[in-house]
């Protein structure tokens, strides 16, 4: 059964990059047609997708977000990562990852249980 | 971008009764070459990430029970469950998929009166 499972610090200090890892288990990242994504859910609010991952390293940004996002994957891990550049408490929230069903252009039917991430000095 | 309305903000219904949740996007999200309708439903239930219930606007998803249901087309579209039960308490959000970037709607959240 496929598995998601975010990691990183829980507590970053504004200016500062923001870096997440979501590790994938019970399949590979490469083997499938999908893309792999995040999302955000600031406190008490609603969730807002942030970019997504195909294995061959092709990409889509939010571009609320593109500016200060990079987001890459590793293979030979089977993991793909986020990093959010300049964060201020905006960036304050639960960081999910997901796969896609398919291409990009599909639901999210798979998602990590969520990591906290508090921007504050 | 697409903006997705959701509405009502909160509901409150008793127990084995039917809940409604209502979603408006800002343009339509049926895709014309294939006739599907990118629009999902997920469920985030306090403290747990959400699960998908509904994809292309009325696929139910492996596992969701049957008393859960969606409906609409091009703008317009329901999440309905037919006989509300205590697990269905949460927080509901629809999402298109249709275009980059992918948008979810503000969320309903669904209590027992």
């Amino acid at each position: 059964q496929l598995q998601l499972q975010e990691s990183g610090p829980g507590l970053v200090r504004p200016s500062e990059t923001l870096s997440l890892t979501c590790t994938v288990s019970g399949g590979s990242i490469s083997s499938s047609s999908y893309y792999w994504g995040w999302i955000r859910q600031p406190p008490g609010k609603g969730l807002e997708w942030i970019g997504s991952i195909y294995y061959t390293r092709t990409t889509y940004y939010n571009p609320s977000l593109k500016s200060r996002l990079t987001i890459s994957v590793d293979t030979s891990k089977n993991q793909f990562s986020l990093k959010l550049s300049s964060v201020t408490a905006a960036d304050t929230a639960v960081y999910y990852c997901a796969r896609h069903n398919g291409g990009f252009y599909s639901y999210m039917a798979v998602w990590g249980k969520g990591t906290t991430v508090t921007v504050s000095s | 971008d697409i903006v997705m309305t959701q509405s009502p903000d909160s509901l409150a219904v008793s127990l084995g009764e039917r809940a409604t949740i209502n979603c408006k996007s800002s343009q339509s999200v049926l895709y014309s070459s294939d006739n599907k309708n990118y629009l999902a439903w997920y469920q985030q239930r306090p403290g747990q990430p959400p699960k998908l219930l509904i994809y292309w606007a009325s696929t139910r998803e492996s596992g969701v029970p049957d008393r859960i249901s969606g409906s609409g087309s091009g703008t317009d579209f329901t999440l309905s469950i037919s006989s509300l039960q205590a697990e269905d308490v949460a927080v509901y959000y629809c999402q298109q998929y249709y275009s980059t970037p992918a948008t979810f709607g503000q969320g309903t959240k669904l209590e027992i009166k």
